[in-house]
């Protein structure tokens, strides 16, 4: 069974600061990983990683998957109120099915 | 970009009654779909995989007789919550992949829909 673990479960941080949210999985044939930031409603796509070590970056946000040790992170630096959401990790298999982290849910004050 | 659109938003019924969620893909075919359920500060919970022109595939522990899954096109999947009761309300979700499309789209999702039994 995929398996996706997410931490941590819940952050508070500062406008400004820079935060590393962390992903780790189990995945039978392992096609992607994805990171989706949710706000009120459905998520919204953020980044798709398939190769090890090649970082994939957008404005503060960048993320990086270790296909070798089953990992991805995804960082963002200089936080803003905006930030706030629950990020999503999801695992995608050859199946075409994903499989989603328990998410980790970010809080920037002002 | 690949837009799935996802109707109604908010639908609250009435205990026993049905209600249909519709799922659109706008500019892309998608031949499969995906329904998710979220509870409240929960995460995206698989229901099922629609398949265009077939059945869907169930997870375990999805009642096929209470939420069924019509995916009669390849822009068009639909989620009849028949019977509903209380325990059904929650957040539902659709999304589909337009596997022609650029590598950064991954999966698009539907805005959701609230659902509220009463």
């Amino acid at each position: 069974e995929d398996k996706v673990v997410q931490s941590p479960l819940s952050l508070v941080v500062h406008e400004g600061d820079t935060v590393t949210l962390n992903c780790s999985y189990e995945v039978t044939n392992f096609r992607s990983l994805l990171w989706y930031k949710q706000e009120k409603k459905a998520p919204t796509f953020l980044f798709m990683l398939t190769s090890s070590g090649i970082e994939k970056k957008s404005g503060r946000l960048s993320s990086i998957l270790d296909k070798k040790e089953l990992f991805s992170i995804l960082n963002i630096t200089a936080t803003q109120t905006g930030d706030s959401a629950i990020y999503l990790c999801a695992v995608e298999n050859a199946g075409n099915m994903l499989t989603f982290g328990g998410g980790t849910r970010l809080m920037v004050k002002p | 970009g690949a837009v799935v659109s996802q109707h109604p938003s908010w639908v609250i019924c009435k205990s026993g009654t049905s209600v249909k969620i519709e799922c659109r893909s706008l500019d892309f075919q998608a031949t499969t779909m995906f329904w998710y359920r979220q509870f409240p500060k929960q995460s995206l919970m698989l229901m099922a995989t629609s398949n265009e022109g077939s059945k869907a595939t169930y997870e375990q522990g999805v009642e096929k007789d209470k939420f069924l899954i019509n995916h009669a096109s390849l822009t068009l999947s639909t989620l009849t919550v028949t019977s509903a009761h209380p325990e059904d309300s929650s957040f539902y979700i659709c999304s589909a992949r337009d596997v022609q499309g650029v590598e950064n789209y991954g999966y698009t999702f539907g805005s959701g829909t609230r659902l509220t039994v009463v």
